[in-house]
């Protein structure tokens, strides 16, 4: 069916230490993709996003690279701090059959930074 | 700039009742979209709103319908309430429709227990 998988469903890092979250789509046809993170008790927050006629974007200590051959994207966080701590979710958008779009979300991974 | 608000926080209800909740998205946002959050099946999308018209659906049954108001709040409603609706509810809002790639903004939800 429809999904949008990450590869690992948990990372501890050490804080300083740079970050790699992957994710694996499925729909070759979509051409924009959104990286959120969740905290506790709160919503998913927008972190990066990235439109498929780019193979990276960068933000503020994040960068998103974009593999569209074996559907694949990956976010950065370099110097990965306390406040990093959530899960993150890649989502890509789905246009619909004749309108409206959706956006699919992998299964999250969870990141947790050790001081 | 205010964020997208989700009315109530939590609520508890009980089989066979129905239920309202309130979304009220960022001022200028015209699109909301509408997912449900739970531990087993992650996020997934309900439906999405644009101008007060349902552009997209989910697979979810009928018992889950939404609306949106000319000012562009909106509000979901599920009837005969199953234990399987527990979940997180989400809203999320962008200044166009879903199917533009504009990022989609999110509330911190609203917990829904049932009984």
């Amino acid at each position: 069916g429809e999904s949008v998988g990450l590869h690992l469903p948990t990372l501890s890092v050490q804080e300083g230490d740079n970050s790699i979250i992957n994710c694996a789509y499925s729909n070759s046809a979509s051409d924009y993709f959104i990286w959120y993170k969740q905290e506790s008790g709160k919503g998913p927050q927008f972190i990066i996003d990235i439109r498929s006629n780019m193979d990276k974007r960068q933000g503020q200590r994040v960068t998103v690279l974009l593999n569209k051959t074996v559907k694949h994207l990956s976010l950065q966080i370099a110097a990965t701090q306390p406040g990093d701590s959530a899960v993150y979710f890649c989502a890509e958008n789905v246009r619909g059959g004749r309108q409206g779009g959706k956006l699919i979300f992998g299964q999250g991974t969870e990141l947790s930074v050790k001081p | 700039k205010a964020g997208v608000t989700q009315t109530p926080r939590y609520l508890i209800k009980t089989r066979g009742q129905q239920v309202t909740l309130s979304c009220s998205p960022i001022s200028g946002h015209r699109s909301v979209s509408w997912y449900q959050q739970t531990p087993g099946q992650g996020l997934q999308f309900l439906f999405e709103y644009f101008s007060e018209t349902q552009r997209n659906k989910g697979n979810f049954p009928g018992r889950f319908s939404g609306r949106q108001f000319s000012n562009s709040r909106s509000e979901m409603n599920v009837s005969t309430l199953e234990l399987g609706d527990s979940a997180l509810y989400l809203c999320a809002s962008s200044l166009e429709p879903a199917d533009s790639n504009q990022p989609q903004h999110f509330g911190d939800g609203t917990r829904l227990s049932i009984l």
